[in-house]
């Protein structure tokens, strides 16, 4: 599977804060790529997907991706006690899923 | 809600037990559907991917015998855990891409399997 380099965790981040996460990969020919979080014990939901560069955003969800630097990253604005979980990285160029580590993202009250 | 669906969420059995898990697609239909297998604190890794009527396509490193995948039905995939080990004790996740394979994946809630 191609490699897909998460920024290292576990990031803590207040209430109400922004949440900034990488994630780099090696494949340049992917072309989707997706962000899904991971409760402890549950499988992934994905929050994200985005197709070209530039910035998607989704409530307080961004995503941007820049292929020339074969970079994607997640903000998460407004930052809540439910947003804690697992972040997952996600690239794809012929339909399967290679993922990253993951981030795991405290938000402290 | 869940577009995919996962059964069982959770099995404990013996060494040499065989186990079999079933993903069926919820409200369409799935030519293509995908195992992973996670182990504690770590990431997704792809084990096979499921092709309905087809031999499904396994990863490098996957025993095709111990890890039988059959997609009889255009929403339902099937993987059996042949003659379970301690060892193959995981979190088995099953995802389906909605409306094409370039589609995003959606994912079971998984099983955990226990082998005693």
């Amino acid at each position: 599977q191609k490699e897909v380099e998460q920024n290292s965790g576990p990031l803590s981040v207040p209430e109400g804060a922004i949440a900034s996460l990488n994630c780099t990969y090696s494949d340049r020919v992917s072309q989707s790529f997706f962000w899904y979080r991971q409760y402890s014990g549950k499988s992934p939901e994905l929050i994200m997907s985005i197709y070209s560069n530039g910035d998607k955003e989704d409530g307080r969800f961004t995503a941007q991706l820049n292929k020339a630097s074969q970079y994607v990253s997640l903000l998460i604005r407004d930052s809540q006690p439910s947003d804690s979980a697992t972040y997952l990285c996600a690239v794809s160029d012929d339909y399967k899923l290679s993922f990253g580590a993951g981030t795991t993202v405290t938000v402290r009250a | 809600g869940a577009v995919v669906s996962q059964h069982p969420s959770w099995v404990i059995c013996k060494s040499g037990t065989s186990v079999k898990i079933e993903c069926r697609s919820l409200d369409f239909q799935a030519t293509t559907m995908f195992w992973y297998r996670q182990f504690p604190k770590q990431s997704l890794m792809l084990m096979a991917t499921s092709n309905e009527g087809s031999k499904a396509t396994y990863e490098q490193g996957v025993e095709k015998d111990k890890f039988l995948i059959n997609h009889a039905s255009l929403t339902l995939s099937t993987l059996t855990v042949t003659s379970a080990h301690p060892e193959d004790s995981s979190f088995y996740i099953c995802s389906a891409p909605r409306g094409g394979v370039e589609q995003p994946q959606h994912f079971g809630d998984g099983t955990r399997l226990s082998i005693l």
